[in-house]
């Protein structure tokens, strides 16, 4: 069975802290993975995408890694701020074209403190 | 930049009754996806939908759900007869096309409550 796992569930951290959120998959067969960012209520907001090829990709203050080999992810956050606080999720995309779904883990829920 | 939208927002629906949510995918994507998230729980596959047709979709999905495309532009997901179990933030999502380097954009969400 195909699943996503992020630990821990919740991180708080004080300003300027850089950090790294971890995403680990059980099935290597990847065609990308996706970091999305979800406010309280809102909806999910696409942060970075690595393809299965790839090893990172990076956009602006956040830096996404690849290593499909063991099964991991991480989500980089340079000099976090307090609008940096929300649901970071990470999701894998398996299958491909009409059949290609998002396997999404539980999300990590971040806390920076002012 | 192009969005996906959600209608309405927020939906209370007694139970046993019909709900339809409807969504508007970005133009020009050609791979449409509805996604639910039970409060506290993880995002989930519900169906992936591509040339008018099902392409793919989850054991969630049984004979109450369905989806279509009615025109060029909208798409809908349609619950025949709502249980208290289908409380949940529904989310739309589209991709331009299948292949690994196009992202699949979503929507706000429809909170649906049931009662």
């Amino acid at each position: 069975k195909q699943e996503v796992t992020q630990i821990p569930a919740a991180l708080s951290v004080p300003e300027g802290e850089n950090l790294v959120l971890n995403c680990s998959f059980t099935d290597s067969a990847i065609y990308n993975l996706q970091w999305f960012r979800q406010d309280p209520g809102k909806g999910l907001t696409s942060l970075l995408l690595i393809q299965s090829s790839q090893r990172e990709q990076t956009s602006g203050r956040l830096n996404a890694s690849l290593d499909k080999s063991s099964g991991r992810s991480t989500l980089y956050i340079a000099a976090s701020q307090p609008g940096d606080s929300a649901t970071y999720l990470c999701a894998a995309l398996y299958g491909a074209g009409a059949n290609s779904k998002l396997t999404f883990g539980k999300g990590i829920t971040l806390s920076v403190r002012p | 930049e192009p969005e996906v939208t959600q209608t309405p927002s927020h939906q209370v629906t007694q139970m046993g009754q019909e709900v339809i949510l409807r969504c508007v995918p970005i133009s020009n994507h050609l791979y449409f996806y509805w996604y639910r998230q039970i409060l506290g729980q993880k995002v989930e596959f519900l169906v992936s939908f591509y040339n008018n047709e099902i392409s793919e979709k989850s054991e969630i999905f049984d004979d109450q759900f369905s989806v279509e495309r009615p025109d060029g532009s909208n798409f809908t997901l349609k619950i025949r007869s709502t249980k208290l179990e289908d409380s949940a933030m529904y989310f739309c999502a589209s991709s331009e096309d299948g292949i690994r380097n196009q992202p699949q954009h979503f929507g706000d969400g429809t909170r649906l409550s049931i009662l």
